[in-house]
C-alpha cells in the first residue's frame, strides 16, 4: 500500500512565522502535490511536483514556496505566515506510468496537517 | 472555467437505504473522473478513476457510472461504515492537476 505521512498532525504557529510542513512517500512516486482544504472551498492545488528540484504553481501559490531536493520528499513553506493560511494542509503523491508526466495514475493522499496562524 | 459540482451537499441514509450521488462537470478534454472517500480527520482514500462516457466501476456497495456531463457515486444497501465525504474530481487533457467537487458528506444510520 501507498503511504504517505506528513510530520505533523496538528500545528500552530504565529503570524509572520516561516512555518514548513513535511511530507514523505515510501512509493517511488515522480509526481507530488500539496493543497489546501477549507470548508466551503473544497481541496485548492498550491503547487506540485513532477520530479527532483522541478516545481509548477497550482491554483493558489501565492504566500507558498516548495522545496523538493530528494525524490520521496516534499516540503510546502509559508514564507511568512498569515491568518488566512490556517486550513488543512494535505499532501498527495502519484506514479508516472510507461514515463508519460501527465498520466493518469490516481493521486494517493496523506492524512493532513491541520495548521492554525494565530 | 473548469467546474466541478457535487450534489447533494449532505446525505442522511438509513441502514439499507439506496441512494445515490451526483457529480456533474464542465471541463474541456476530460482524460479522467475520479472518487475519493475522506474520513474525518484523514485524507481522501482513492476509490475509482472513470475515463470515458459509459464506463463502469464497481467496489463491494459502491458503483461508480460516467456520462459525457456527469457521474454518479451509487451506494447500494449501504452499512453504518460507509458514512464518509464523496469527493469527485476530474482531470483535464493537458496537465497534471485535478479540479475538485466539494464534495457529500453522508451519513449512514443504523
Amino acid at each position: 500500500d501507498v503511504k504517505v505521512t506528513q510530520s505533523s498532525r496538528y500545528l500552530v504557529k504565529r503570524t509572520g512565522e516561516k512555518v514548513f510542513l513535511e511530507c514523505v512517500q515510501d512509493m517511488d512516486h515522480e509526481n507530488m502535490f500539496w493543497y489546501r482544504q477549507d470548508p466551503g472551498l473544497g481541496l485548492r492545488l498550491i503547487y506540485f511536483s513532477y520530479d527532483v528540484k522541478m516545481k509548477e504553481k497550482g491554483d493558489i501559490p501565492e504566500g507558498y514556496s516548495v522545496s523538493r531536493e530528494k525524490k520521496e520528499r516534499f516540503s510546502l513553506i509559508l514564507e511568512s505566515a498569515s491568518t488566512n493560511q490556517t486550513s488543512m494542509y494535505l499532501c498527495a503523491s502519484s506514479s508516472v506510468k510507461d514515463r508519460v508526466i501527465y498520466s493518469n495514475q490516481p493521486q494517493h493522499f496523506g492524512d493532513g496537517t491541520r495548521l492554525s496562524i494565530l | 472555467e473548469d467546474q466541478v459540482t457535487q450534489s447533494p451537499e449532505a446525505l442522511r441514509l438509513q441502514e439499507g437505504e439506496s441512494s445515490s450521488l451526483n457529480c456533474s462537470y464542465t471541463v474541456s478534454g476530460l482524460r479522467g473522473l475520479f472518487w475519493y472517500r475522506q474520513d474525518p480527520g484523514k485524507g481522501p482514500e482513492f476509490l475509482f478513476t472513470l475515463y470515458s462516457a459509459g464506463e463502469e466501476k464497481e467496489k463491494e456497495r459502491l458503483k461508480a457510472t460516467l456520462t459525457k456531463k456527469e457521474s454518479f457515486l451509487h451506494i447500494t444497501a449501504p452499512k453504518p461504515e460507509d458514512s464518509a465525504t464523496y469527493l469527485c474530481a476530474v482531470r483535464k487533457a493537458a496537465g497534471n492537476k485535478l479540479t475538485f467537487g466539494g464534495g457529500t458528506r453522508v451519513l449512514v444510520k443504523p
